[in-house]
């Protein structure tokens, strides 16, 4: 099973930021947050990942709060492009020999 | 660099019929991994290999068999198709994260 708990789906309006909220009370202290996208069938997308300093790159922010309990991913001027199921997902290190154990996601939509 | 290439986009099997899906990847990575994708839900792993000639058995291996002769190939075989193998299977390799195929659409009727 997932270790993380997300929404199954929020909007968000065009230009604004859309902030995905994410629960991963048993989070071990050597595992990493990781956050990928998938857009309709296409592969998952790599995002971005941390482990306990917020982060920051050129698609988005991630903010982990101090207990490392639950993160947020910010992308900051949401586009029609940026529809897609976001994964947030808890692990070692990129999935290692373990793979990654995806959920279900949150379907982020785009509104015009 | 063309990332994670897989063969075939699509592909319909009848029952019983064998088939290979088919993954390179030019990243030099150790780690390659095989998805599978059903409706509405996430990616489950079927079988994953940390390097050239070793592999091992992911959360839904029954059905599938892998190798990993060269670092660039991770081919996976479908024995005896059964419908409860249409999905959309998606090959990746990884450093830190993982980088993943287009996929392939597979339906067994």
């Amino acid at each position: 099973d997932a270790k993380t708990t997300q929404p199954p789906s929020m909007d968000c309006a065009e230009g604004r930021a859309a902030n995905l909220p994410c629960n991963h009370s048993t989070i071990s202290g050597n595992e990493y947050v990781y956050w990928y996208r998938q857009i309709h069938s296409q592969g998952p997308q790599y995002i971005i990942h941390g482990l306990k300093n917020n982060e920051t790159n050129e698609m988005a922010s991630l903010i982990i709060t101090e207990d490392r309990k639950s993160s947020t991913l910010i992308l900051p001027h949401a586009t029609l492009r940026d529809t897609a199921v976001y994964y947030c997902i808890v692990e070692l290190s990129g999935g290692g020999a373990d793979g990654l154990t995806f959920g279900k996601g949150t379907h982020l939509i785009i509104q015009p | 660099n063309a990332g994670v290439t897989q063969t075939p986009k699509f592909r319909i099997l009848k029952i019983g019929q064998s088939m290979t899906l088919q993954c390179t990847q030019d990243m030099n990575h150790n780690y390659m991994y095989w998805y599978r994708q059903d409706p509405g839900m996430g990616l489950k792993l079927i079988y994953y290999s940390v390097g050239a000639g070793i592999t091992d058995k992911g959360e839904v291996p029954n059905g599938y068999n892998v190798s990993r002769s060269t670092t660039e190939d991770f081919p996976l075989r479908l024995e005896l198709a059964a419908p409860s193998q249409t999905s959309v299977y998606f090959c990746a390799s990884s450093s830190y994260e993982q980088y993943f195929g287009p996929g392939t659409r597979l339906t067994v009727t």
